[in-house]
């Protein structure tokens, strides 16, 4: 009965390599968000989507391409790895309230 | 633009109550939060405040708000040894049927036994 699913948890992958991110929400929200966690712990926002509509792009790169095939489901594809994008992804979802539900988190290691 | 700022490190004994501090710069912000981070683990929402309200309360949880001083409070009275985690402040405002949260970067709080 998870509310906000990510899988997966860990994922360990070379640079130059295209990945992606699953995320899933049993919760009926009508928005779900990506957030990216770096080393020092700092979150911040990089994409928003309200009912399969993208509402907040925050300056990511165009490596990362957000999909929702549903209201239920927002993945995330990364084309081209990069160093840098070693962090800790995490998807939420709220329903046009302040609380967002946070998912456990996918932890992005590239080498 | 919007920043949240939080010191990075508190440091209590059990038993006592913990306060951690919060500043913000966006005058808009409509929800303010607290969430908590344990390690390996996903961010949980603990308590928030509608940015009308001063004070909230939640068992050992006290949320203050200084609306006019931009600054927010969580105080967690008789601090156990599994409050330790990261919290992070952050707030929001409404946009297009999206609620933005913009974050600190997290107070760690360790409890000393």
């Amino acid at each position: 009965d998870t509310a906000v699913s990510q899988t997966p948890k860990y994922l360990v992958t070379q640079m130059g390599n295209d990945k992606s991110i699953k995320c899933e929400q049993n919760l009926g929200h009508d928005t779900m968000y990506w957030y990216k966690q770096d080393s020092k712990k700092f979150l911040k926002i990089m994409f928003s989507y309200n009912n399969k509509e993208l509402i907040i792009n925050e300056t990511v790169p165009n490596r990362f391409s957000p999909k929702s095939p549903d209201k239920a489901h927002l993945n995330l594809h990364i084309n081209s790895l990069e160093l840098g994008d070693s962090a800790v992804y995490f998807c939420a979802s709220s329903q046009k309230t302040y609380e967002q539900y946070f998912g456990p988190g996918t932890r992005l290691t590239v080498t | 633009g919007e920043d949240v700022e939080q010191s990075l490190f508190l440091s209590v004994r059990e038993g006592d109550s913990s306060v951690i501090n919060c500043t913000y710069t966006d005058s808009s912000s409509t929800y303010l939060y607290w969430y908590k981070q344990e390690p390996g683990a996903g961010l949980q929402l603990l308590t928030y405040i509608f940015s009308n309200m001063d004070m909230k309360q939640d068992q050992r949880l006290t949320v203050l708000l200084n609306k006019k001083d931009k600054h927010l409070s969580l105080r967690i009275a008789d601090t156990q040894t599994g409050d330790s985690a990261i919290y992070f402040c952050a707030e929001s405002h409404s946009g297009a049927g999206s609620y933005q949260l913009t974050f600190g970067k997290g107070t760690k709080l360790s409890v000393i036994p």
